[in-house]
């Protein structure tokens, strides 16, 4: 069916306040990925479910951010107390069990903290 | 730790030139190697991925990367650039000390091309 989606697309925020992020993996892909982006610096791997295994959030910057996925579907990286240092592009990706390495990434959210 | 590295933050090419970006890698086992491309308003796409076998791998839209353990390189390569292709490349590693479908990319590399 479709690709990933995310929304919003864009979120403008003001420092201190929380924001959900949310990501609609493909159809059937039993793993899903979180990355950000920030300017001049490739993308960052946040965090990393696969089915119903423990998600793997070696990449988490700080306790601050966390992420769930409900179903083995549909994600949320909720960052809390946010700070003028987490705005970047967030990126969703997602994957086939049998080929984790083929990562369909959705379209991102930019989050501006102000 | 294994890490990514790209020289080159930014390219500029001719239409029609061939083009070649460089990717570096740290790894402490055999690593699997991935190139993606970003294009302007487009989502990341894979172009390109190295298990093992052949050094020499084929991917999408003309583009072709190597291989090669003693330089712990996979440089990506296409012999005639067209304006399409303007875009961020961004190389990426995974592998067996990971998690199954990690990938750690490198910083990309932005590619203009000229008329």
């Amino acid at each position: 069916g479709a690709g990933v989606s995310q929304s919003p697309s864009n979120k403008v925020t003001e420092k201190g306040k929380d924001v959900e992020l949310r990501c609609d993996p493909i159809s059937g892909h039993t793993a899903l990925y979180w990355y950000r982006q920030s300017l001049g610096q490739g993308l960052e791997f946040l965090i990393y479910f696969q089915g119903n295994s423990a998600p793997d959030k070696s990449g988490l910057p700080s306790d601050r951010f966390s992420a769930e996925r409900t179903g083995g579907s549909v994600s949320t990286l909720t960052i809390q107390r946010t700070q003028q240092e987490d705005s970047a592009v967030y990126l969703c990706a997602s994957s086939a069990g049998l080929a984790p390495y083929e990562q369909y990434f959705g379209p991102g959210t930019r989050l501006t903290v102000t | 730790a294994q890490s990514v590295t790209q020289p080159d933050i930014h390219i500029t090419v001719s239409e029609g030139a061939s083009l070649e970006l460089r990717c570096n890698y740290s790894y402490g086992a055999t690593p699997y190697l991935f190139w993606y491309v970003q294009s302007p308003g487009q989502g990341l796409q894979l172009l390109l991925k190295y298990f093992s076998g052949d050094t020499l791998v084929q991917g999408i839209k003309g583009f072709e990367a190597e291989f090669k353990r003693s330089q712990s390189s996979f440089n990506l390569r296409k012999p005639s650039v067209h304006w399409s292709d303007a875009a961020e490349y961004f190389c990426a590693v995974g592998g067996p000390t990971d998690s199954w479908g990690k990938l750690q990319f490198g910083a990309g590399t932005q590619v203009v091309v000229t008329p």
